[in-house]
């Protein structure tokens, strides 16, 4: 069974700082990746996505995110946090392997940023 | 842009009604998914579908049924609402074809639900 852990519950930064958000995956063959965004009273955003190719992929918003398969890792990271980054974060995972899953995700528990001025 | 609508964005039950959560898109998917949101659990696929009259169970189907009719809509049923499904339910829909495009789904605001 697929899963996903994200190890961090709430992380707090200063305006400006570096953000490094982790997520580990567990899946049986080439995953699919995903980060999501939720703002504060809405639904959830694509930010970003991995398939294939490239192991660093770049997303909306100055994000990006590097896979690593030995680590079984897929961590966000962003240069420098603006106050608009607060929200919380959805690492997911999904893939074809076992037939046609019809875009089944899981998700991870959550990560929520909040940023100090 | 796509836009993915949700009937309420909060609602009050009580124990034992039955209760109707209605999602719309505008943008001819043909995936659509149920999920709810608890702090601490993260996103949990409740039902999802990929046609019209189609349907498969997620991963807590317990307690809900679906429906979809129109490709453009698809409802949560809670045949007897209780307590514990009081959560945040989100609605998304994705492409079907194609390899990545059915796991870009797109989220509706979601609806917040307390069963008293």
């Amino acid at each position: 069974a697929q899963s996903v852990t994200q190890p961090d519950i709430h992380i707090t930064v200063s305006e400006g700082a570096s953000l490094e958000l982790r997520c580990n995956y567990s899946y049986g063959a080439t995953p699919y990746l995903f980060w999501y965004v939720q703002s504060p009273g809405q639904g959830l955003q694509l930010l970003l996505k991995y398939f294939s190719g490239d192991t660093l992929v770049q997303g909306i918003k100055g994000f990006e995110a590097e896979f690593k398969r030995s680590q079984s890792s897929f961590n966000l990271r962003k240069p420098s946090v603006h106050w608009s980054d607060a929200a919380e974060y959805f690492c997911a995972v999904g893939g074809n392997a076992g037939g046609t899953s019809y875009g089944k995700l899981t998700f991870g528990q959550g990560t929520i940023l909040t940023v100090h001025p | 842009d796509v836009k993915v609508t949700q009937s309420s964005r909060y609602l009050v039950k009580r124990t034992g009604e039955k209760v109707f959560l209605e999602c719309v898109q505008d943008m001819d998917h043909e995936n659509m998914f149920w999920y709810r949101q608890d702090p601490g659990l993260g996103l949990r696929l409740i039902y999802f579908s990929y046609d019209v009259k189609m349907k498969e169970k997620g991963d807590i189907p317990e307690g809900y049924s679906v429906s979809r009719e129109k490709k453009e809509r698809f409802s949560l049923i809670l045949e007897s609402a209780s307590t514990n499904q009081t959560s945040m339910y989100l609605c998304a829909s994705s492409l079907l074809s194609g390899w990545v495009k059915p796991y870009e789904q797109y989220f509706g605001p979601g609806t917040r639900l307390t069963v008293t």
